[in-house]
């Protein structure tokens, strides 16, 4: 079945360093979604990219989609502690159940 | 517009005993999601409505879970008998239609014991 994994697991930085997570899909999407899970809470949608080799900015976040629309990446410029938590990308592909599949997280800590 | 509600927010059971979460989604979203969420890991579908189908279930372990959307609105998802393995969040989602963007809610947090 589709997988999508994501490197690194874990990331942690100084406030005001930068932070980059990598998506990778073993099959070809359709589009990409991007959420983020602060601790104890639910994932919150982000973004969601559908051209391939499309950028889209969100303030200090760039996102990506790859040119083979199997990879994306998600990049934080000037990381701040409000950054902390999980993200969380989800690859998909469209058929008759349309499924998203999520990737397995990177969670990044901040600290002063 | 309201978000997703789901209850309960937390249940600690015992290994064995039956238990049941509720979720009424988003007015208006056709479609339902029930994801489960193992510390440390993604959130994993396990099935996805489309009003009140079935659309997927093919993670769902149906030896023991089970989930109905009868009125094609709010849904139900149960375990029986549970096992220590089932600790996790339950998470459910809900989009206006196949493939969009998904809305959660707040989830219920399941410990076996």
């Amino acid at each position: 079945g589709q997988q999508v994994m994501q490197i690194p697991q874990y990331q942690h930085v100084q406030e005001g360093e930068d932070f980059t997570t990598y998506c990778n899909s073993s099959t070809t999407l359709s589009n990409i979604q991007w959420y983020k899970q602060r601790p104890g809470g639910h994932p919150v949608f982000l973004i969601q990219l559908v051209k391939s080799g499309e950028v889209k900015k969100q303030k200090r976040l760039t996102f990506q989609f790859g040119e083979a629309k199997k990879n994306s990446s998600l990049h934080i410029t000037a990381t701040q502690t409000t950054d902390v938590g999980t993200y969380f990308c989800a690859g998909l592909v469209r058929g008759t159940a349309s499924k998203l599949t999520f990737g397995t997280g990177t969670r990044l800590q901040v600290t002063l | 517009e309201a978000g997703v509600a789901q209850s309960p927010r937390y249940k600690i059971i015992e290994k064995r005993q039956s238990v049941a979460f509720w979720c009424n989604p988003i007015s208006g979203h056709a479609t339902l999601y029930w994801y489960q969420q193992i510390l440390g890991q993604g959130p994993k579908l396990l099935i996805q409505f489309q009003n009140n189908g079935v659309v997927d279930d093919s993670q769902l372990p149906k030896d023991r879970f089970s989930a109905e959307r009868l009125k094609g609105v709010d849904s139900t998802l149960k375990i029986q008998p549970a096992k220590l393995e089932d600790s996790a969040v339950y998470l459910c989602a809900s989009t206006r239609g196949l493939g969009e963007t998904q809305y959660f809610g707040p989830g219920t947090r399941l410990l076996v014991l």
